[in-house]
């Protein structure tokens, strides 16, 4: 088993509607990261989380510390929004090595 | 823009052959990481330095190994190299000190073929 699952795997949606991807992890972290690729392989960093609630324009972030699980939600999608978004948790307070989940790849559709 | 940058973007070379991957980090970060992104495994960490020393060992094979100068630019040499070798490598920076608080600004990737 992944010591980060993301679901789902993918994601199709129309504009305008509202989307959540889930992330759970299986070990202690300091730190969660959600991260966007873009189709030509780009990849940047979306939000980075340790407890509650984080907000960045349409996209908003919670992590439960307790249950071992994020989701990020994008409000009101656009075609622009299709890339893979990707979990990752950080596992230590030492080191800034992370651990990936395989991503949930979203399109959508006009 | 990430202030990250990587070179080259694209390398085809053979079997066997030895490559060698630079990354230049953002102005003021010291640390830098390595990953690499397969089509069948995903992201995997690799190793990270900061500021001149290896601080974090992931999944990197022994006939991969990497350094960064005092200017802070690191260096990924992967040598002996296997069809399976063939990947996206992603370098990424993050300042102060080691801590998973840091947000971590990935490069534009280099794309390795190995023919």
């Amino acid at each position: 088993k992944n010591e980060v699952e993301q679901s789902p795997q993918n994601l199709t949606a129309q504009e305008g509607e509202f989307i959540t991807i889930n992330c759970s992890y299986s070990v202690g972290i300091s730190a969660l990261h959600w991260l966007q690729q873009h189709p030509g392989g780009g990849i940047v960093s979306l939000f980075m989380l340790s407890s509650g609630k984080k907000k960045h324009g349409r996209l908003i972030a919670t992590i439960n510390i307790q249950e071992k699980h994020s989701s990020l939600h994008i409000t009101a999608s656009h075609p622009r929004d299709s890339a893979v978004y990707i979990c990752a948790v950080g596992p230590s307070m030492d080191t800034d090595k992370l651990i990936f989940g395989t991503g949930t790849r979203l399109q959508v559709f006009p | 823009d990430s202030g990250v940058t990587q070179t080259p973007k694209h390398l085809i070379t053979a079997t066997g052959q030895r490559v060698t991957l630079r990354c230049s980090p953002r102005s003021g970060d010291l640390s830098v990481y390595w990953y690499q992104q397969s089509l069948d495994q995903g992201l995997q960490f690799l190793i990270q330095y900061y500021n001149g020393e290896e601080r974090a060992k992931g999944n990197i094979l022994e006939r991969f190994s990497a350094q960064q100068f005092p200017d802070l630019h690191s260096e990924l040499n992967l040598s002996s190299l296997e069809l399976g070798d063939s990947a996206l490598y992603f370098c990424a920076s993050s300042p102060r000190t080691p801590s998973s608080y840091n947000e971590q600004f990935f490069g534009p990737g280099t794309r390795l073929t190995v023919l």
